[in-house]
């Protein structure tokens, strides 16, 4: 059964520290790859998404992902974070058919 | 821009009671779907859609019923509730011809006492 890994269920960071959270699926074939973020109180918005050309894409306010296919990775990155990136952060597959796999999420603390 | 709309946001039912939420979606899509979320578990899949009239099983469906009467309408019940049903539960839509990306609602937080 396909599934979705995110190594860190709780991060806690200063302000201006780098992020990276890591993200892996299992799934032999073609995916479409997410990164959605649930700020407190509200609704997964999408924070950014790949699903083909360059394996590098950059999403909203400052984040990026990089998707290594022979890693089956797609982490989440951004250089500096704020104390506004508090939030929960899911990783996500589509494999081309009609659900999306989600992880178990990433709480972000950052403390200011 | 509605987007998706998810009603009501908030419910408290006790043990046994009924009830159902519902989800309405203005962008005309086909897919739509009906996920839980609890701590630590991420998004679980109930129920989904792919077009008017059409339900299917996701990975969690047991206790739930779900309908698809019209397009835009994607109702999820809940025939005789229980505890184990307290969570999250959001609501999404999706264009099928895009590359899969889900448009969300709000939520809504039911308790089951």
């Amino acid at each position: 059964a396909q599934s979705v890994s995110q190594h860190n269920h709780h991060v806690i960071l200063s302000e201006a520290a780098s992020l990276e959270l890591g993200c892996n699926y299992s799934y032999g074939g073609t995916v479409n790859l997410f990164w959605y973020v649930q700020y407190p109180g509200q609704h997964l918005q999408l924070l950014l998404k790949y699903f083909s050309g360059d394996p590098l894409v950059k999403g909203i306010k400052g984040f990026e992902a990089e998707f290594i296919k022979s890693k089956f990775s797609f982490n989440l990155r951004k250089p500096s974070v704020q104390w506004s990136d508090t939030a929960e952060y899911f990783c996500a597959v589509s494999t081309g058919g009609f659900k999306t796999i989600f992880g178990a999420g990433t709480r972000l603390f950052v403390k200011a | 821009n509605a987007g998706v709309t998810q009603t009501p946001k908030f419910r408290v039912l006790k043990t046994g009671q009924s009830m159902t939420l519902l989800c309405a979606q203005d962008m005309n899509h086909e897919y739509m779907y009906w996920y839980r979320q609890d701590p630590g578990m991420g998004l679980r899949l109930i129920h989904y859609s792919v077009g008017e009239g059409t339900t299917a099983k996701g990975e969690v469906p047991d206790g739930y019923n779900v309908s698809r009467l019209k397009k835009q309408n994607f109702l999820l019940g809940l025939e005789s509730a229980a505890p184990s049903q307290t969570s999250v539960y959001f609501c999404a839509s999706r264009d099928p011809r895009g590359p899969g990306e889900l448009f969300f609602g709000e939520g809504s937080r039911l308790t089951v006492l």
